[in-house]
């Protein structure tokens, strides 16, 4: 069965600093990985995706991930973070067509000044 | 561009009363999906289209109907509400090698 995890449910840092969020995936097929963003009382925002080829991908807002079929992990990195970027940050694993998408639970970014 | 649109916004209901969440996009895309975002528990899949007249269930589809009569609109139907229903609703509409793109969501509570 299809599932993904994302082991860190609220996250703090300091404006300015480096940021990992982590994603690990179970997936039956070959798969394909998303990151959304969603700001409070907004919808889903995608910042990134995953469907094949080079495993570092770049997103929007200086985001990146990369993917590792190896540790079944798509982790979401940032060198900067920004307190715009406090928000709700979900990866999720699907098709390549974006439909019927698995979810994780979400991780709370919370910026410091 | 409108993209994809969620009708209403805000709803309360009784419980028992049925309703009808609207979704709409305007992308021409053959797949829509319907998800609920509960607190901690992400967004867990309700029902899914991969295109007109074709429906399937998703994780958590008891207490919803859907159908899919034009490639534009995928409505979800709530025969009889109930409490454990109160949730944040999004529609998502995807076309082939493409992400998934997410309406505004409808806030619905059930008392």
């Amino acid at each position: 069965a299809q599932s993904v995890t994302q082991p860190d449910i609220h996250i703090t840092v300091s404006e300015g600093a480096s940021l990992e969020l982590r994603c690990n995936y179970s997936y039956g097929a070959t798969p394909y990985l998303f990151w959304y963003v969603q700001s409070p009382g907004q919808g889903l925002q995608l910042l990134l995706k995953y469907f094949s080829g080079d495993t570092l991908v770049q997103g929007i807002k200086g985001f990146e991930a990369e993917f590792k079929r190896s540790q079944s992990s798509f982790n979401l990195r940032k060198p900067s973070v920004h307190w715009s970027d406090a928000a709700e940050y979900f990866c999720a694993v699907g098709s390549n067509s974006g439909y019927a998408l698995n979810f994780g639970k979400g991780t709370s970014l919370l910026v410091t000044p | 561009n409108a993209g994809v649109t969620q009708t209403p916004k805000f709803q309360v209901l009784k419980t028992g009363q049925s309703m009808t969440l609207q979704c709409a996009q305007d992308m021409n895309h053959e797949y829509m999906s319907w998800y609920r975002q509960d607190p901690g528990m992400g967004l867990r899949l309700i029902h899914y289209s991969v295109g007109a007249g074709i429906t399937d269930q998703g994780e958590v589809p008891n207490g919803y109907n859907v159908s899919r009569s034009t490639t534009e609109d995928f409505p979800l139907r709530l025969l009889s509400a109930a409490p454990s229903q109160t949730s944040v609703y999004f529609c998502a509409s995807s076309g082939v090698n493409t992400e998934a793109f997410f309406g505004q969501g409808t806030r619905l509570t059930v008392v």
